[in-house]
């Protein structure tokens, strides 16, 4: 039973462009939520969260959204570099769980010149 | 202020042998994840520990595998008579405390692969 799901395994962006990576999921009791980046052969970097009280949250170039009602949240990186070429994981959790984590299977975004 | 460390980085086994995953938390960390990457797949949760205590092992197999985070050293995934379907890469991650605001941070993760 996939909670979390990311139904782009890859997405491609020139460079300069918006990148918007999507994520969905099933479980309502979910009230946190983050985005990993991974590097070949390297473990998951935290990038950005959002808890479920806000519909977004901004940090430089990365700003997540959450549309609860829908249980969808999104992604944008802008403007996309090179250096953001990766696998994108969105996470999830809710604090009956102490804090273990649900991940989607990952979007893995090529940002071309 | 060093990462989360994981040793060894790449581990062959032959069936049916053990496989022993070692992690060091960040300095101040005392809560300890473990996560298990299949091939083309997300990081699945499989232990929750703080120091000699397991407090969530609801994803971990029942048989052939355990964890223990000791009072001293490192905190270790031990996985006994390997099978060929064991083979994916395993994930540590730390955090000061649980709650928002307190990420957990991955180390590079071990590849386990068993022939």
């Amino acid at each position: 039973d996939q909670q979390v799901k990311q139904n782009s395994p890859s997405l491609s962006v020139q460079e300069g462009r918006i990148s918007i990576l999507n994520c969905d999921y099933t479980n309502s009791m979910f009230d946190y939520f983050l985005w990993y980046k991974k590097y070949p052969a390297e473990g998951p970097t935290f990038l950005i969260s959002i808890s479920s009280i806000k519909d977004k949250n901004e940090d430089g170039r990365f700003t997540v959204f959450l549309n609860k009602s829908a249980k969808h949240l999104s992604l944008h990186i802008v403007p996309s570099q090179p250096g953001d070429s990766a696998v994108y994981f969105c996470a999830a959790r809710y604090t009956g769980t102490a804090s273990k984590l649900t991940f989607g299977t990952g979007t893995r975004l090529q940002v071309t010149l | 202020n060093a990462g989360v460390m994981q040793n060894p980085r790449h581990l062959v086994r032959r069936r049916g042998q053990e496989a022993r995953l070692r992690c060091s938390p960040m300095k101040g960390h005392s809560h300890v994840y473990w996560y298990r990457q299949l091939p083309e797949e997300g990081l699945k949760f499989m232990v929750y520990l703080q120091k000699e205590n397991i407090i969530d092992e609801s994803g971990m197999p029942k048989e052939r595998f355990s964890a223990e985070f000791p009072k001293e050293g490192p905190s270790i995934l031990r996985i006994q008579q390997v099978v060929r379907g064991d083979s994916a890469a395993y994930f540590c991650a730390s955090s000061p405390r649980t709650g928002v605001g307190y990420e957990q941070y991955f180390g590079p993760g071990t590849r386990l692969t068993v022939t």
